[in-house]
């Protein structure tokens, strides 16, 4: 069993949808990273969390540490959002991280 | 800053040879770290250093070396290459020297990744 698991695997959406990605772990963790990977393989980080919620942009993440379960939210979404979004947690020095979910925004 | 860099881009390594995936950060970082990115799989944590001079094992190490002798390089040194190394390698590095705070705290940056194929 994976300790991060991501929902949905893959998503369509049309140009202005509201958006969401969920992700839940397993183990005790001391941060939650979201992370964007780009059609051509490069990695950002979006948002890093331990607790409540944060918001940068259209982008919004939450993180409910006793349900042990996080979304990454997107506004209005548009087809320069398409990327593959990935969940990370930290468990002391160790990252695990969910096979990620793929966005694909049409116009 | 350059952020941080990786070379090669891209390799085709034969079975059974060897080879040093280079790891460089312009950032002061203390913490570095070596994963794998497999096709439908998720990243996958090979070694991490806390400093220059340490090192320890994530969930993936076995095949695979690091050493840290300055804070700026973290070079993964494949040994003996096997097929099931064929894999994106990303070096990522996170926590900027001199700062307080927990190392949990810091996003972490990634390299552009290298594609590595044994055949």
């Amino acid at each position: 069993k994976n300790e991060v698991e991501q929902s949905p695997q893959n998503l369509t959406a049309q140009e202005g949808e509201f958006i969401t990605i969920n992700c839940s772990y397993s183990v005790g963790i001391s941060a939650l990273h979201w992370l964007q990977q780009h059609p051509g393989g490069g990695i950002v980080s979006l948002f890093m969390l331990s607790s409540g919620k944060k918001k940068h942009g259209r982008l919004i993440a939450t993180i409910n540490i006793q349900e042990k379960h996080s979304s990454l939210h997107i506004t209005a979404s548009h087809p320069r959002d398409s990327a593959v979004y990935i969940c990370a947690v930290r468990a002391g020095n160790q990252f695990y991280f969910g096979t990620g979910t793929s966005l694909t925004v049409i116009p | 800053n350059a952020g941080v860099t990786q070379t090669p881009k891209f390799r085709i390594l034969k079975i059974g040879q060897s080879m040093t995936l280079q790891c460089t950060q312009d950032m002061n970082h203390n913490y570095m770290y070596w994963y794998r990115q497999d096709p439908g799989m998720g990243l996958k944590l090979i070694y991490y250093s806390v400093g220059a001079g340490i090192t320890d094992k994530g969930e993936v190490p076995n095949g695979y070396n690091v050493s840290r002798s300055t804070t700026e390089d973290f070079p993964l040194r494949l040994e003996l290459a096997a097929p099931s190394q064929t894999s994106v390698y990303f070096c990522a590095s996170s926590y900027p020297r001199g700062r307080t705070g927990s190392p949990s705290s810091y996003e972490q940056y990634f390299g552009p990744g290298t594609r590595l194929t044994v055949t």
